[in-house]
């Protein structure tokens, strides 16, 4: 079975300064997609990026970057020039690839991100 | 263009009592997901509907809880002599098919049980 573990329960960032956050996930699968969320206060869950584990090339969103590593199993969030509204907190989720039944994601017990003005 | 809707946002019921969860997804849309999110916790899959069909049920418990997605109108999650430990964030998520990796979230309903 797949697990998605995200070490850091809290971190704190400086307003305009960059943070990382960290996830590493276990399978034993060769196709998958990776995916930050981020959960504000009002609950909602936003899709903050997106890997697919066949592309080598590091998704980009914007200030939102993510250093995937296959081998080693680990996909880190970077956001870069922190705001205020990027207090959150984020959830790291695994998706398997393999058409079948299986759609559904697998999260990380999620890191709360403060943003210090 | 609306979002996933969920209701009610919140919901209070007393211990025995039957809680009904609505999940209308995207326009378009014909996959549903339903996740719980237990108190500091991260969301767990509870179970994957295509209309009139339960595609995926591992994560539902096995007792007291049932979801279906009729051919019109939301999928319900439906928990039956709700107790304390089902009170928790319930989240709808909706895609467009099997391929697509993408999943909407709706807002949630808050289940507070009493």
């Amino acid at each position: 079975a797949q697990t998605v573990t995200q070490s850091q329960p809290e971190m704190s960032v400086q307003e305009a300064e960059t943070v990382t956050l960290s996830c590493t996930y276990d399978t034993s699968e060769s196709d998958y997609y990776l995916f930050w969320y981020k959960q504000p206060p009002s609950r909602q869950m936003i899709l903050v990026i997106r890997q697919e584990a066949y592309k080598q090339q590091n998704a980009t969103e914007n200030r939102f970057s993510v250093n995937f590593q296959k081998a080693a199993k680990s996909f880190s969030l970077k956001i870069s020039d922190s705001q205020l509204g990027d207090a959150a907190m984020y959830f790291c989720a695994y998706r398997s690839a393999d058409g079948g039944a299986t759609n559904k994601l697998i999260f990380g017990t999620g890191t709360l991100l403060a943003v210090q003005p | 263009n609306a979002g996933v809707m969920q209701n009610p946002r919140h919901l209070v019921r007393r211990r025995g009592q039957e809680a009904r969860l609505r999940c209308s997804p995207m326009k378009g849309h014909s996959h549903v997901y339903w996740y719980r999110q237990l108190p500091e916790e991260g969301l767990k899959f509870m179970v994957y509907l295509q209309k009139e069909n339960i595609i995926d049920e591992s994560g539902m418990p096995k007792e007291r809880f049932s979801a279906e997605f009729p051919k019109e109108g939301p999928s319900i999650l439906r928990i039956q002599q709700v107790v304390r430990g089902d009170s928790a964030a319930y989240f709808c998520a909706s895609s467009a098919g099997l391929l697509s990796y993408e999943q909407y979230f709706g807002p949630g309903t808050r289940l507070t049980v009493t």
